[in-house]
């Protein structure tokens, strides 16, 4: 069964460092979501990819975050520098046609 | 503004007997509507969703969910849980135009689920 891969399962970085992450999509899906999901809460939209244009990226901090697929399919999110409220889970998401978003393990943020 | 609210943020049930999961939401028009399962340290797994339609939608793992538009809510229920069935659940709603340009997800906080023996 395909599957969205991300990589790495859990980093511990310390603040000001930089950090990246990496999530690979199912096969053949255009669309690409980044998440936040701050422990005890819901996931919240990071950035959204149509192939390898950014759809929406209004909740992306930019001063600090960075998003990019630039050939339409794996996609890497980079934080630079990293604050101690960054530590969350970030989960990437991947859909077909705008229906079900399947979602991959997502990659577990400590900043010291 | 859209918004979706769990009201209980932790509920623990024996196993065999019955559940139900509350989701309300707000939001401009008719909405599409989730329910996801995290196991710990784990990603989200879609148990179902509801776009039009018959308004009793049936997922996996025996779940089901009905919409209430009147009441604005999307309640989960399964009528035996089994141990397995320990985890954070969240409800969801998908924008105005889902369908067009954009697709993301308006997560509730989340109910955890523990279940006694």
């Amino acid at each position: 069964e395909a599957e969205v891969a991300q990589s790495p399962r859990y980093k511990i970085t310390e603040k000001s460092q930089a950090v990246a992450f990496w999530c690979d999509p199912i096969s053949g899906h255009a669309t690409l979501y980044w998440y936040r999901q701050i422990l005890g809460q819901g996931p919240e939209l990071l950035v959204q990819f149509q192939d390898e244009s950014v759809v929406d990226d209004s909740q992306l901090p930019k001063d600090r975050f960075s998003a990019e697929r630039l050939k339409g399919v794996d996609s890497t999110l980079k934080i630079q520098p990293a604050e101690l409220g960054d530590s969350a889970m970030y989960l990437c998401a991947s859909s077909f046609d705008l229906d079900e978003q399947f979602f991959g393990p997502g990659t577990r943020l400590t900043v010291l | 503004a859209q918004s979706v609210t769990q009201p209980d943020i932790h509920i623990t049930v024996s196993e065999g007997a019955s559940l139900e999961l509350r989701c309300n939401y707000s939001y401009g028009a008719t909405p599409y509507l989730f329910w996801y399962v995290q196991s710990p340290g784990q990603g989200l797994q879609l148990l179902l969703k509801y776009f039009s339609g018959d308004t009793l939608v049936q997922g996996i793992k025996g779940f089901e969910a009905e919409f209430k538009r009147s009441q604005s809510s999307f309640n989960l229920r399964k009528p035996s849980v089994h141990w397995s069935d320990a985890a954070e659940y969240f409800c969801a709603v998908g924008p105005l135009n889902y369908g067009g340009s954009q697709g993301n997800l308006i997560f509730g906080k989340g109910t955890k689920l523990s279940v006694k023996p």
